[in-house]
């Protein structure tokens, strides 16, 4: 069974910094796909970023960007030059295709609070 | 709409009472997702619908759980005689159901409190 793993509960940066959450995740499917949402206090989940596994190169959105290592099963998200709206949660996801079913397994998240 | 939207945006209930959420896709959407997202937790599956399939009911929590989609769009989950652990936000979340393209796209959320 799949497993996705966000081993830091809560972070926190200064604003204009930069952050990396950090997700690793375990599966022995080669084909699959990998998210990062955000959770702002308001509660609307927000996509983030998306990532196939089959691409080697890491996706990017403005300020967010990801380090994907398919053989050490990590994704991490990096956040720069970080705003005080980048305070939420952030959860890593995994996404794999199984005949007309998708199986998303979400991590535990991570608190990020950007500081002023 | 152009988002996926869910009703009521608070629930409170007293226990044993039985309570309905309310869920709508995006349009054109036939992928439809149900989660329960407790105080400090992630996202625990509840039931998936796509298209005219049979649902994948296999993260119900008890047989008090259940869902229907009428007409492959808007989405009821039922929770039956409502027990205080069963306090939580309730995400719906909807995709086009297609493997190259999926993304799942959600609600705001119900929470349910029950007292």
């Amino acid at each position: 069974a799949q497993t996705v793993t966000q081993s830091q509960p809560e972070m926190s940066v200064q604003e204009a910094e930069t952050v990396t959450l950090s997700c690793t995740y375990d599966t022995s499917e080669s084909n699959y796909y990998l998210f990062w949402y955000k959770q702002p206090p308001s509660r609307q989940m927000i996509l983030v970023i998306r990532q196939e596994a089959y691409k080697q190169q890491n996706a990017t959105e403005n300020r967010f960007s990801v380090n994907f290592q398919k053989a050490a099963k990590s994704f991490s998200l990096k956040i720069s030059d970080s705003q005080l709206g980048d305070t939420a949660m952030y959860f890593c996801a995994f996404m794999k295709a199984y005949s007309g079913t998708y199986k998303y397994i979400f991590g535990t998240g991570t608190r990020l609070k950007v500081l002023a | 709409g152009a988002g996926v939207s869910q009703s009521p945006s608070n629930k409170v209930t007293e226990k044993g009472k039985d309570v309905e959420l309310r869920c709508d896709p995006i349009s054109g959407h036939t992928a439809l997702y149900w989660y329960r997202q407790s105080l400090g937790q992630g996202l625990e599956f509840l039931i998936y619908f796509q298209g005219n399939s049979a649902p994948d009911k296999s993260g119900l929590p008890s047989d008090r759980f259940s869902a229907e989609r009428t007409g492959g769009s808007v989405s009821t989950l039922t929770i039956q005689r409502t027990q205080q652990e069963d306090s939580a936000v309730y995400l719906c979340a909807s995709s086009l159901g297609q493997t190259s393209t999926d993304t799942q796209y959600f609600g705001p959320g119900t929470r349910l409190t029950v007292l």
